[in-house]
């Protein structure tokens, strides 16, 4: 069955230092999204990208993070500089149709990638 | 901006009853509302959805309701077993994302 791949799956940091989480999407999926979880907490929206393009973003993602779908099959959340307040589980999910629509489209989560910043 | 309330953080219920989770949301009137499972660890994993014009959806054990007027989703799992004992996640559905409440911790003591 495909899934959603996501790289690595802990990382380790100091404060300050750039990270790039790297996922890759079902590959007949169109739409792309990053959430986050904080130990304990709940599933947050980052950002949702179709098209090349972001879609919508979340008060937390701001300056600091980026995405980008350099190839037909990769799509990467960097932080430029990271802080505490990083560190959490990030997951990729993907969907193949619109979110909202005639129907609507179903997210599929990658495994996650743990951040830890120190 | 939108909220989202489940009800309870955690259940505990006897094997083989009837668990009953709760959604409320407010400031939104999503055409579409999921629910998804969640294991310790683990990523969302996608079970059910309902429109706003359908009063109810099953699939297998899971039933769903949605209340347009109450502003309220009820997620049914029949005949429980220890395997459904994880954390349930009610989504709003947006234009360009979804939103999730803070989920339930369902157990199922054998």
């Amino acid at each position: 069955e495909p899934e959603v791949t996501q790289t690595p799956s802990h990382q380790v940091t100091q404060m300050g230092q750039e990270v790039i989480l790297r996922c890759v999407p079902i590959s007949n999926h169109l739409y792309f999204y990053w959430y986050r979880q904080i130990l304990g907490q709940k599933v947050e929206f980052l950002v949702s990208f179709y098209n090349n393009e972001i879609s919508e973003k979340s008060e937390i993602f701001d300056d600091q993070f980026s995405v980008e779908r350099p190839d037909g099959s990769n799509f990467t959340l960097k932080i430029r500089s990271t802080k505490l307040e990083d560190s959490a589980m990030y997951f990729c999910a993907s969907s193949i149709k619109r979110l909202a629509g005639d129907t609507s489209g179903e997210l599929f989560f990658g495994e996650g990638s743990r951040l830890t910043v120190l | 901006s939108q909220k989202i309330e489940q009800n309870s953080e955690a259940l505990n219920i006897q094997e083989g009853k009837t668990a009953t989770l709760t959604c409320n949301y407010t400031n939104y009137s999503p055409a579409y509302l999921q629910w998804y499972r969640q294991d310790p660890g683990r990523g969302p994993v996608f079970l059910l959805l309902i429109r706003e014009n359908e009063k109810e959806k099953r699939k297998e054990r899971l039933k769903v309701t949605f209340d347009t007027t109450l502003k309220q989703s009820l997620f049914h799992i029949t005949a429980s077993q220890p395997a459904d004992s994880a954390t349930y996640l009610c989504a709003l559905v947006g234009a360009s994302k979804i939103i999730f409440g803070s989920g339930t911790r369902l157990s199922i003591r054998p």
